[in-house]
């Protein structure tokens, strides 16, 4: 079936670097989706990305991330600076009508 | 805000057991349901969804009928096999199919022994 990819699959940076989640959506998908998922916690939804422009986001979805599509490229999810909290797994997912297709995540440890 | 409840696992059955995983859900509007399931290494995949109250939906032996009265969604197999050792998540969804957020439960853990 479709595909989501997710580059890289682990992250480890320091506190208050900047980091990039990026996501690879499936081809004809439109609408575009982030989760985070804290290791023995339930995922929950970050924000919803549709035609250049966030939909909705969660109260998760702090002032310090921010996402973007440029040109049709990578779906990203850029956090600056990141904190100790933001480490998780975190997951891309895109959809063209109600089906959410995930990527295998892309875990993020903070020292 | 909306909220799913499920049953907690791990849940460890024997091959051609009957499964049950119950799940509630609260919500103030008229949502989809689904159940998706996770393999080691991967992300949910849809398992199956029902977007009106008191339809059934199936997939690979499973279903669950949404109840709208008791606010359930139990997902039931009668027969689990080894290949369904996974973890299964109850999520509500926007009303008629929209693409608006997932709502997670905490996911159940099944493992199937032969």
């Amino acid at each position: 079936g479709p595909k989501v990819l997710q580059i890289p699959s682990h992250q480890i940076i320091d506190m208050g670097q900047m980091v990039t989640l990026n996501c690879d959506p499936v081809s004809n998908h439109l609408y575009f989706y982030w989760y985070k998922q804290i290791l023995g916690q339930q995922m929950e939804f970050l924000v919803n990305f549709y035609n250049g422009k966030v939909m909705e986001k969660s109260k998760l979805f702090k002032d310090q991330f921010s996402v973007e599509r440029p040109d049709g490229s990578y779906f990203t999810l850029k956090i600056q600076p990141t904190a100790l909290e933001d480490s998780a797994v975190y997951f891309c997912a895109s959809s063209f009508n109600y089906e959410q297709y995930f990527g295998p995540g892309t875990r993020l440890t903070v020292l | 805000g909306d909220s799913v409840t499920q049953t907690k696992g791990p849940v460890t059955l024997s091959e051609g057991t009957s499964l049950t995983v119950n799940c509630s859900y609260e919500t103030k509007q008229y949502p989809t349901l689904f159940w998706y399931v996770q393999y080691p290494g991967e992300g949910p995949q849809l398992l199956f969804k029902v977007p009106k109250a008191n339809e059934k939906g199936s997939n690979r032996g499973f279903e669950a009928t949404y109840d709208k009265g008791t606010t359930s969604f139990h997902l039931q197999k009668a027969s689990v096999q080894e290949s369904d050792s996974a973890v299964y998540y109850c999520v509500l969804g926007g009303s008629g199919g929209s693409n608006a957020k997932l709502t997670f439960g905490k996911g159940t853990k099944l493992s199937v022994k032969s």
